[in-house]
């Protein structure tokens, strides 16, 4: 079966800092795409990160990175320079070839000024 | 422009009566997907579809069942509601793995659905 965890319901981190959010996911597949996406309290969805299993490279995106190990299953996310704004859920998750995309459950990302 | 639009936003119903959420996409993709949220957050995929056909049914109960008259539109409908049916429900489309940059799914806004 093709599952996503997500080991950290709930994190916190002062405003300014760095944070890492952990995911695995377990796929016998060797060709997928892997995503993080934020959910806010305004309850929107919103890609934050994208990374095709088939590149070496971790993907960036301004103040948001992975770190992506395939061998491994892994695939977490580090915030820089954390903003109020960052504050929400979280989410990992990945698209089978079935353009199937099946999610974490989620962690709560708390940002303390 | 919104580019995938579910209808209406919120919606409070009592047991046992029959409801529609719409969900139109304006992206072009061909996949479109239903999601369920709990209290939990839990995110579960519960339909997909792709060009018009389902291609995905996550053991969703016969009650709950998806019409895509075309590509950009997938509603659901559900009958018979009950009180674990109060969740907010996504809808979602995608390019797929051909997508290239557009792989990603997008997501409506959601609609909470409240059975009481």
């Amino acid at each position: 079966a093709q599952t996503v965890t997500q080991s950290q319901p709930e994190m916190s981190v002062q405003e300014a800092e760095t944070v890492t959010l952990s995911c695995t996911y377990d796929t016998s597949e060797n060709n997928y795409y892997l995503f993080w996406y934020k959910q806010p309290p305004s309850r929107q969805m919103i890609l934050v990160i994208r990374q095709e299993a088939y590149k070496q490279q971790n993907a960036t995106e301004n103040r948001f990175s992975v770190n992506f190990q395939k061998a491994a299953k892994s695939f977490s996310l580090k915030i820089s320079d954390s903003q109020l704004g960052d504050t929400a859920m979280y989410f990992c998750a990945f698209m089978t070839s079935y353009d199937k995309v099946i999610f974490g459950p989620g962690t709560s990302l708390s940002v303390i000024p | 422009d919104t580019a995938v639009s579910q209808t209406p936003k919120y919606l409070v119903t009592q047991m046992g009566n029959d409801k529609s959420i719409k969900c139109e996409q304006n992206l072009g993709h061909d996949t479109m997907y239903w999601y369920k949220q709990d209290s939990k957050k839990f995110l579960k995929i519960m339909f997909s579809y792709n060009n018009k056909e389902l291609i995905i049914n996550e053991t969703v109960p016969n009650r709950f069942s998806p019409k895509s008259p075309d590509k950009a539109h997938l509603n659901l409908h559900i009958n018979s509601l009950e009180l674990g049916d109060s969740a907010v429900y996504f809808c979602a489309s995608s390019q797929g793995r051909t997508g290239g940059i557009d792989t990603e799914a997008f997501f409506g806004q959601g609609t909470r659905l409240t059975v009481v």
